[in-house]
């Protein structure tokens, strides 16, 4: 049984497009976060959300919205795609929404690339 | 400021050995976790271990264990009989104020048969 899942694992697209990274979790987890970890394997949190709350606002552009349709699922959708973009995203949830006294378990990832 | 070091980006232990991966952190929350996640070349992130900032216990799962020093704000990774699926990168993780989560830079670890 997957907790975290990710689809796609795998994203190649052309540089302006807009796409999508889908996250569900089955572990009944109130929160739900997007990571986004870079070329030298750095991880930085991007989002987080806590019943359709969106709590953790990073200094990510605007092209990037979090979608949440209910608290199994945390959706990224990226607009207008940019070189730079290219990373692989994690999505991950724990019990509750305070990160200091919780543990987050990951999805498997996303690997984006931009053309 | 809150940060978080790995001072070894890559490290490696012959099979069966054991090895420490350091990790220095600076927070201002008073209860807190600290963690160590694993990343193999699946790319899967996956929880190794975690201590309770207020237990002065180190934690222990199996062959991997904690040395956590609160005053020093240490807290070191030790694997124990080192096998070649060890092999992977290990990120410290911990919070901070306003609902942030920290990260490491990580150390990759090779073990060697």
């Amino acid at each position: 049984d997957t907790a975290v899942s990710q689809t796609p694992k795998y994203l190649v697209t052309q540089m302006g497009n807009d796409k999508s990274i889908k996250c569900e979790q089955n572990l009944g987890h109130d929160t739900m976060y997007w990571y986004k970890q870079d070329s030298k394997k750095f991880l930085k949190i991007m989002f987080s959300y806590n019943n359709k709350e969106l709590i953790i606002n990073e200094t990510v552009p605007n092209r990037f919205s979090p979608k949440s349709p209910d608290k199994a699922h945390l959706n990224l959708h990226i607009n207008s795609l940019e070189l730079g973009d290219s990373a692989v995203y994690f999505c991950a949830s724990s019990l509750d929404r305070t990160p200091s006294t919780d543990t987050q378990y990951f999805g498997p990832g996303t690997r984006l690339t931009v053309l | 400021a809150q940060t978080v070091t790995q001072s070894q980006p890559e490290m490696s232990v012959q099979e069966a050995e054991t090895v420490t991966l350091s990790c220095t952190y600076d927070t201002s929350e008073n209860n807190y976790y600290l963690f160590w996640y694993k990343q193999p070349p699946s790319r899967q992130m996956i929880l190794v271990i975690r201590q309770e900032a207020y237990k002065q216990q180190n934690a222990t799962e199996n062959r991997f264990s904690v040395n956590f020093q609160k005053a020093a704000k240490s807290f070191s990774l030790k694997i124990s009989d080192s096998q070649l699926g060890d092999t992977a990168m290990y990120f410290c993780a911990f919070p901070a104020t306003g609902n942030q989560f920290y990260f490491g830079t990580g150390t990759s670890l090779t073990v060697i048969p």
